[in-house]
């Protein structure tokens, strides 16, 4: 079945570093593609989306690109905050509105 | 702005009771979903409905039930609390027109089974 793969956590970085979490999945077709952000004691809340190859989602400093031939779809920011301390979760659209998540990624960003 | 909106942040029960998780949207949503979220395994889909009375299995439905008597309100319910149950629940809701599939989370409901 389709399912969603990320790179394991704690990620720990410096402000103002780069960032790169790892995104891949395996579906039939070509779902739509999602990054969703849970900060500390809330729920989540979608970052950025991209909804065919080649696409570029974008939000908040946010970047990932929709790569069908690697099947990939990771999420990149060039300077991280302090506030972008957070749980990272890669999403697949799964059919029927359903979206099947990755494990996330936990980010922890030091002054 | 959308508003999702859970009973409880934190609940703690005992092994055996009947918990009900209440989940509630403003936006006219039609469809609704119950998920848990366990440290390294994501979110896994409890149940679902795409409408009014609706419900369909997602994941891991075992030792859980839910009722959607009214469009705004999706339950879910623990029939007898074990404590393997414990974990945060996340409700969320969605459109299904536009093709947007983004969907709405609430704050969550750490449930303590004890």
């Amino acid at each position: 079945g389709d399912s969603v793969t990320q790179m394991e956590g704690p990620v720990t970085l410096s402000e103002e570093a780069f960032l790169t979490i790892n995104c891949t999945y395996t579906a039939t077709g070509y779902p739509s593609l999602f990054w969703y952000v849970q900060y500390p004691g809330e729920g989540l809340q979608l970052l950025l989306k991209a909804t065919k190859a080649d696409d570029k989602g974008s939000n908040k400093g946010f970047e990932a690109t929709y790569r069908k031939e690697t099947t990939s779809f990771h999420l990149e920011k060039g300077s991280v905050q302090v506030s972008d301390s957070a749980v990272y979760f890669c999403a697949l659209e799964g059919g029927y509105n359903k979206l099947i998540f990755g494990a996330g990624t936990r980010l922890a960003v030091h002054p | 702005d959308v508003k999702v909106t859970q009973s409880s942040r934190y609940l703690v029960k005992r092994t055996g009771e009947k918990v009900f998780l209440e989940c509630v949207q403003d936006m006219d949503h039609e469809n609704m979903f119950w998920y848990r979220q366990d440290p390294g395994l994501g979110l896994r889909l409890i149940y679902f409905s795409y409408d009014v009375k609706m419900k369909e299995k997602g994941d891991i439905p075992e030792g859980y039930s839910v009722s959607r008597e009214k469009k705004e309100r999706f339950s879910l319910i623990l029939e007898s609390a074990s404590t393997n149950q414990t974990s945060m629940y996340l409700c969320a809701s969605t459109l299904t027109s536009g093709g947007s599939y983004e969907q709405y989370f609430g704050p969550g409901t750490r449930l303590t089974v004890t």
